[in-house]
């Protein structure tokens, strides 16, 4: 089974700043993705980023990168410029290839809650 | 237009009732999903269905039965609810050949 951990609960950072989210992830798997995904208070759950395990390159979208780090099992977020819009929970989750190629359902870390102060 | 629909967003009911929540996905996805929040936040797959046959089926007490009529509706029924039943329940849907999935709005249930 896969475990996906956030050892962060809460965390709160100035607009502007860079802020950095951790997540951690244990699986015996090879082939497999991870995703940040983003819940502001309407609750939506909002796609952020995605990485394929087999590719080296981190994943970027505008001012959100990853440093996915495949042997440390590590897969932590970047927010560059945060602005107030960023204050969400923000999960970190894992799904495994399964044979045949399909993906199976998200595993998820329990949530960091993050606040941009103005 | 709406990916990923979900009806009602919210739901008071009764203990002992039975009731249902709708999923409507037009993204063209093979697979869709049910997950559940609870109250601390966190998210744990229930149901997976991938072109109408049922592909995952979590630890999930069988009062609760997912009905998929087709391709692109994924329904959730639950029957004598139970106060524990109270939380959020997430549709969601992806091509399993991706890993992406994408979310409905939520329906919030409260049992009373």
């Amino acid at each position: 089974a896969q475990t996906v951990t956030q050892s962060q609960p809460e965390m709160s950072v100035q607009e502007a700043e860079t802020v950095t989210l951790s997540c951690t992830y244990d699986t015996s798997e090879s082939n497999y993705y991870l995703f940040w995904y983003k819940q502001p208070p309407s609750r939506q759950m909002i796609l952020v980023i995605r990485q394929e395990a087999y590719k080296q390159q981190n994943a970027t979208e505008n001012r959100f990168s990853v440093n996915f780090q495949k042997a440390a099992k590590s897969f932590s977020l970047k927010i560059s410029d945060s602005q107030l819009g960023d204050t969400a929970m923000y999960f970190c989750a894992f799904t495994r290839v399964a044979s045949g190629g399909g993906a199976d359902g998200l595993t998820f870390g329990k949530g960091t809650h993050l606040i941009i102060q103005p | 237009d709406t990916a990923v629909s979900q009806t009602p967003k919210y739901l008071v009911t009764q203990m002992g009732n039975d009731k249902s929540i709708k999923c409507e996905q037009n993204l063209g996805h093979d697979t869709m999903y049910w997950y559940k929040q609870d109250s601390k936040k966190f998210l744990k797959i229930m149901f997976s269905y991938n072109n109408k046959e049922l592909i995952i089926n979590e630890t999930v007490p069988n009062r609760f039965s997912p009905k998929s009529p087709d391709k692109a509706h994924l329904n959730l029924h639950i029957n004598s609810l139970e106060l524990g039943d109270s939380a959020v329940y997430f549709c969601a849907s992806g091509d399993r050949g991706f890993g992406t999935q994408y979310f409905g709005p939520g329906t919030r249930l409260l049992v009373l």
